[in-house]
């Protein structure tokens, strides 16, 4: 069965430091991956996507993560965070052959101290 | 207008009301999804529709009810609603998913039900 872990509910930084949200995932064969993100009382947008291309995949606003197959990870990084990433992230796998179906992580909220 | 629009943005009812939810997608999708978000919960996919058909509902109670008239409308009907239902209804579009779509969910902005 397909599943996506994220493994801090809770991610505290400084404003200009780097974010690092992690993801590991399971799956039996080559999914899609896919970060989002949600601002308070705001539907999701999606930052990246990963479709079996180049691993490491760039986004919106500066994100990017890196699929690691033999760690199946895909931890989503910035390298400075700014006080407008102040929200909840979502890691989202859609299993082969399942019709587009999302499974979603628990989320991570983000926040990002002046 | 672009994107995927849901109104009302937000709806306070009593159990005994009946009300609807609406999604409309300027996208050119084929596929719209409901999907219900509680506090403190994973996202819960409620019903798919493809190409106007219903292809999915994950065991949602019958007191929600959904109707697709075409690919860019997608409405949830609600009746004799339950206080566990107050939550975030979100509605989601993408293109046609197919058996293998690696194509991402556009969603819009919500309905914030609140159930008294």
């Amino acid at each position: 069965a397909q599943s996506v872990t994220q493994l801090d509910s809770h991610v505290s930084v400084s404003e200009g430091t780097p974010v690092l949200l992690r993801c590991n995932y399971s799956s039996s064969y080559s999914p899609s991956l896919f970060w989002y993100v949600q601002h308070p009382n705001k539907g999701l947008q999606l930052l990246l996507k990963y479709t079996s291309a180049a691993t490491l995949v760039k986004g919106i606003n500066g994100f990017e993560a890196e699929f690691k197959k033999s760690e199946t990870s895909f931890h989503l990084t910035k390298p400075s965070a700014h006080m407008s990433d102040a929200a909840e992230y979502f890691c989202v796998v859609t299993p082969y052959n399942q019709g587009g179906k999302l499974i979603f992580g628990q989320g991570t909220e983000l926040s990002v101290k002046p | 207008e672009t994107g995927v629009t849901q109104t009302p943005r937000h709806l306070v009812m009593g159990m005994t009301n009946k009300k609807s939810l609406k999604c409309e997608q300027h996208l050119g999708h084929n596929a719209m999804y409901w999907y219900k978000q509680s506090a403190k919960k994973p996202l819960e996919l409620m019903f798919v529709y493809n190409f106007k058909e219903q292809t999915e509902n994950n065991s949602v109670p019958s007191r929600f009810s959904p109707e697709c008239p075409n690919s860019s409308h997608l409405f949830l009907h609600l009746h004799t609603l339950q206080p566990e239902d107050s939550a975030l209804y979100l509605c989601a579009s993408s293109q046609d998913p197919g058996g293998n779509s690696n194509q991402p969910q556009h969603f819009g902005d919500g309905t914030r039900l609140s159930i008294l």
